[in-house]
This record gives C-alpha cells, sequence and structure tokens, in this order.
C-alpha cells in the first residue's frame, strides 16, 4: 500500500458547476477525514467518517457540500454549484485508531473560475 | 474553542544555522501535539508528536517539548539543512473538544522555512 490517494491532482472548474474529489485511505485505516487548505492558512477540518458512517460534519460543510463512504473504504467529496470561494486545496487523511497518526492524501487542488 | 497560533513567517535562514518556529495553543482539555511538515508538491507528514506535558518528540534532528504551563510546543534544530526547506504546521488533537470521537486536527497557518546554502 502506497499511501492515501487522491484523485484529481488538480481541478478547474467553471462557477456553478459541480465537481466530485475521489479518496482512497490506506486500507484498513476506518477512519477518515477531510480537510480544506486555503492559500496561506493550515488545513480546516471538514468532516469525518468511522468506516461509512458519517460521524462528524464541521459548520464550514454548507449543504452545498457532500462527502459519503458507501462501502467504509474510498470516500468522495461533493461540492455542488460551486463558488469561488470553494478554491482551496482538499485534503484526505486516514488513520486506524483514534490516537495514531493521520496519513494525509497530496490533495485535490480545485479552481474555481 | 481550540486554537493554534504559530510565529509568521517566512523565516530564511543560512544552512547549519538554529531554527524556532514558536507554537502555542488553547484547548478545552488535554490535547495531543504535532507537527507537520509540508514539502514543496507533497502531502502533509507527521514530523514529531507528543501526547501529554513535559514529553519531547524528536525525530530527524528535530525537537520539540510539551510544555503545559506555557501552553507551547515550540519547534527547534540546532542545525538546519537546504532540504529542510518546507511549510511546517503545528497541531492538535483534543478528544475533549472533537464530537463522536473524531480527534480531529486542529492546526495553525503554517510557517514556511527557506534555508539558503
Amino acid at each position: 500500500d502506497t499511501g492515501v490517494s487522491q484523485d484529481p491532482r488538480h481541478k478547474i472548474t467553471k462557477r456553478g458547476q459541480n465537481v466530485t474529489f475521489r479518496c482512497d485511505p490506506i486500507s484498513e485505516h476506518n477512519r477518515l477525514y477531510w480537510y480544506r487548505q486555503t492559500l496561506g492558512q493550515g488545513p480546516e477540518f471538514l468532516t469525518y467518517f468511522q468506516n461509512e458512517a458519517q460521524l462528524e460534519k464541521s459548520r464550514l460543510l454548507s449543504d452545498r457540500f457532500s462527502a459519503e463512504r458507501p462501502k467504509g473504504s474510498f470516500s468522495t467529496l461533493e461540492i455542488q454549484r460551486t463558488e469561488q470561494g470553494d478554491s482551496a486545496m482538499y485534503l484526505c487523511a486516514s488513520r486506524p485508531e483514534m490516537n495514531t497518526e493521520a496519513f494525509f492524501g497530496q490533495g485535490t487542488r480545485l479552481t474555481v473560475v | 474553542g481550540n486554537s493554534v497560533t504559530q510565529m509568521e513567517g517566512p523565516v530564511t535562514l543560512s544552512e547549519e544555522a538554529f531554527l524556532t518556529i514558536n507554537c502555542t495553543y488553547t484547548a478545552t482539555g488535554y490535547p495531543s501535539l504535532f507537527w507537520y511538515v509540508q514539502y514543496p508538491g507533497e502531502g502533509l507528514q507527521l514530523l514529531l508528536k507528543a501526547t501529554k506535558a513535559d514529553d519531547k518528540g524528536s525525530n530527524k534532528g528535530f525537537e520539540a517539548t510539551y510544555r503545559k504551563e506555557t501552553t507551547s510546543f515550540h519547534l527547534e534544530k540546532g542545525s538546519v539543512q537546504v532540504s529542510d526547506s518546507a511549510v511546517y504546521f503545528c497541531a492538535l488533537s483534543d478528544l475533549a473538544y472533537s464530537g463522536a470521537g473524531s480527534y480531529q486536527l486542529t492546526f495553525g497557518k503554517g510557517t514556511k522555512l527557506s534555508v539558503i546554502p
């Protein structure tokens, strides 16, 4: 296993379009996280899955955002009706247990034009 | 709520200089503290961590000590190399703050380090 994989690495979209990102965590990591990182800022927590259950969502996750992890393996993050303010790096992380190292993917950089 | 404050960057040092990046935190409970590093074009990597007061985390010549009395976790390295050029993030996880046991990370804004030969 080569680590957390995210696809695509880069996405340019027009305002108002929908986009979907995919995250493949390290196998057997049952905990998965999505973060958003804007320029000059640290990553900010968006949502958390334990297996297939989405257990926590940040107030940053507006109703245009939806995340799924249908079989407790890969996860998708969809943004509907994108806005310029959605331009950011979207990071996925996974960990096997609560108090263990979180492994991050390289991220998907979204640019909304 | 929880928060992490890091010294503003960018920081530019000559090779073999001493490095300190200050980090202070505010937390509800008893957090674990982390330093993550992001090399150009790569994802975040854990550099070191400390899980309780007075613990010292260390890795690759970097060190940081969990100081509960000053709520600090400053990163230090005695002699930096060009290969240390990266963005460094201080972060915490606080079980008392994370609903549903997510143990989410709260990050500082990051400090960009450039080391010149």
